[in-house]
């Protein structure tokens, strides 16, 4: 199976709470999960990724969190800001391309 | 170092023709892979080359093609737009793989 399933499609946060979105997958060949970060009119940037040999990675106030035996993975937003406000992208790679989940809407409010 | 560019950033084609965009990675990187946005099916693999060879490409039919030169800058090339086609094309590069992919802001085209 080639998917990623996303969730939610979109999420509204308070400024100062935690944005989480999921995503999980089920071809074990995936090797390789980053998380893309999309303003309207620009490209996706790559945010944080992980490698299925660690459970969690921290970067700031991004966080992945790996559960290799669920095939889920997961993306906490610290300290959300309106300034975070954009579509979220999940990945996976099983070393040939990167195949995209849906995307989630996230709308910080102040 | 600059980012990956892409050119041109807007494009209106009508239904039939044919189009050539361009994309320039980042210096040093040898892998561009191309992508389709909309927001129906989300972003999906064209297709990637790396050193002049198209090493994986995805389920497009063979009206998109593409090509990439010695410098690594590469194009892609649809022929005989439909309708359908119009989307927002982003390539991606990185250095040597599907690894830490850096994406273009895009060409947004809009076939009539």
């Amino acid at each position: 199976q080639q998917q990623v399933k996303q969730s939610p499609q979109s999420l509204i946060v308070q400024k100062g709470g935690i944005s989480i979105i999921n995503c999980a997958y089920e071809n074990t060949a995936f090797d390789y999960f980053p998380w893309y970060q999309q303003f309207p009119g620009k490209g996706p940037a790559l945010l944080i990724a992980i490698r299925p040999d660690v459970s969690e990675k921290k970067e700031g106030r991004f966080t992945i969190s790996f559960n290799k035996s669920a095939k889920q993975f997961s993306l906490h937003i610290m300290d959300s800001q309106p300034g975070d406000s954009a579509t979220y992208f999940c990945a996976a790679s099983p070393a040939d391309k990167l195949i995209f989940g849906t995307g989630t809407r996230l709308q910080v409010f102040p | 170092k600059a980012g990956v560019t892409q050119t041109p950033r807007y494009l209106i084609k009508t239904r039939g023709q044919q189009v050539t965009l361009s994309c320039s990675p980042i210096s040093g990187h040898r892998s561009v892979s191309w992508y389709q946005q909309t927001p129906g099916q989300g972003l999906q693999f064209l297709f990637e080359y790396f050193s002049e060879t198209q090493r994986n490409k995805g389920n497009f039919p063979g009206r998109f093609s593409g090509r990439q030169f010695s410098n690594s800058r590469s194009e892609m090339n649809v022929s005989t737009l439909e309708l359908g086609d119009s989307a927002l094309y982003l390539c991606a590069s990185s250095y040597d793989g599907y690894y830490e992919q850096y994406f273009g802001p895009g060409t947004r085209l809009t076939v009539t």
